[in-house]
Order: C-alpha cells, then sequence, then structure tokens
C-alpha cells in the first residue's frame, strides 16, 4: 500500500553502465518529480514532469534521462555513470490541481557507483 | 531561479527546550512553503506548510511562521522530544502553475539531547 515506491533500494554498479531506476505512484497524481541528494544531505530537483511539459534543471547532464510510460510512473535512466553520481535519487509526486500540492517522497535509491 | 537558505546547519537542544529553524527565500513569487523531516535513512516527510496568504499555522508541538515582507519563515518546535531528532528542510515553491518543483534548502541536523 506504499503511495509512492521505486526499485531498486540499492543500486551498486560500476563506472560506465547504464542503469534505470523505477518510480511508481499509486495517489492518482499527476506530477512527478527525481530529487537527487548529494553525500551531505543537500536535496535538489532534476526533473519534474506532468502530461504538459517537462521541466530540467539546467545543471542535470544530459547522461539522465526521465522516461514515464504513463501518469503513475516516472523512470529515470542514466548513461555512462560515473563517480560523482553515487547519491541517493528520492522520487516524488503531486496532484497539479490540488489546493496544498503536497509532494509525497519515494523511499529513495542509493546509487553507489565504483 | 528560487534561492532558498536555511539556519543554522546544526541544532542541538535539551529535551523539552524548543528549537527554532530559519529561512530566507529570493523569488517573490513564491507562495508556498513545506517543511520536511528526514530521519536517519529514510524519506523526507512533510510536517507543516503555510501559504502566503497566512502569517502563521500551528500543529501541536509544530507551528511555522512567515514574513512575506522579508521573504522569510521559520519553525518552531517546543517541548521537543528525542525523536524529533532528524534534519529538517525547508522548501519553497510557486503553486500557481501545476508542474512546480520544490526548491531545499540545505537542512537543519536537529539533535534533541535527553
Amino acid at each position: 500500500d506504499t503511495a509512492v515506491s521505486q526499485t531498486p533500494k540499492y543500486l551498486v554498479t560500476q563506472m560506465g553502465n547504464d542503469k534505470s531506476i523505477k518510480c511508481e505512484q499509486n495517489l492518482g497524481h499527476d506530477t512527478m518529480y527525481w530529487y537527487k541528494q548529494d553525500s551531505k544531505k543537500f536535496l535538489k530537483i532534476m526533473f519534474s514532469y506532468n502530461n504538459k511539459e517537462l521541466i530540467i534543471n539546467e545543471t542535470v547532464p544530459n547522461r539522465f534521462s526521465p522516461k514515464s510510460p504513463d501518469k503513475a510512473h516516472l523512470n529515470l535512466h542514466i548513461n555512462s555513470l560515473e563517480l560523482g553520481d553515487s547519491a541517493v535519487y528520492f522520487c516524488a509526486s503531486s496532484l497539479a490541481d490540488s489546493p496544498q500540492r503536497v509532494q509525497y517522497f519515494g523511499p529513495g535509491t542509493r546509487l553507489l557507483v565504483l | 531561479g528560487e534561492n532558498v537558505e536555511q539556519h543554522p546547519s546544526t541544532l542541538s537542544v535539551q529535551e523539552g527546550d524548543s528549537a527554532v529553524i530559519k529561512c530566507t527565500y529570493s523569488d517573490s513569487a513564491s507562495n508556498y512553503f513545506p517543511w520536511y523531516k528526514q530521519e536517519l535513512g529514510k524519506r523526507p516527510q512533510l510536517i507543516i506548510d503555510i501559504r502566503s496568504n497566512v502569517g502563521e499555522k500551528k500543529d501541536q508541538r509544530i507551528a511555522v511562521t512567515l514574513n512575506k515582507t522579508a521573504k522569510h519563515f521559520s519553525l518552531h518546535i517546543t517541548e521537543t522530544q528525542p525523536e524529533d531528532s532528524a534534519v529538517y528542510f525547508c522548501a519553497a515553491s510557486t503553486l500557481n502553475s501545476g508542474n512546480t518543483p520544490l526548491v531545499f534548502g540545505k537542512g537543519t541536523r536537529l539533535s534533541v539531547i535527553a
């Protein structure tokens, strides 16, 4: 019954590999986000997406790409992984037309690039 | 774009004392200010939020104040308990458009000493 779920929970991989992280929400939300939390715990938006627009943080390398097969899913693809990509990646979702527009976070995916 | 500054970065208080965390924001168009609590190894979870048409909001031991003119907002926790120990993040965004990611402060690590 988890509202926002992510898989995998942990991901250890070698530099140069390509990997994907999946996110699903069952809240009926129409907007989803990806955040990166670095070792200093700083939370930074990477992408926000709904059926109308994709907003990309211009500091995110183009090796990162979001893919949304439907409104309930926003997956994150990462090509040519680098050591600096090691972080915790959080997916979140919200309802655009809600008065509060609270964002609910997934449990996070801990990525370690060796 | 929006920039959110948060202080202090660490805060230690004795159990039963109050804790105050302060944030400032730069974009006068921001009108939604949530606070998230992140326990070790867990996801950020919303604890309280405030919109710009309100100056103060309270929920049991937690309160948030907003000074729109000065562009700062604060989190107040009274009668702190050990389970309040966590990292707290302030954030700002604009509710006017549907696809609006949160801009987070850098977090405050609160330690409540029993």
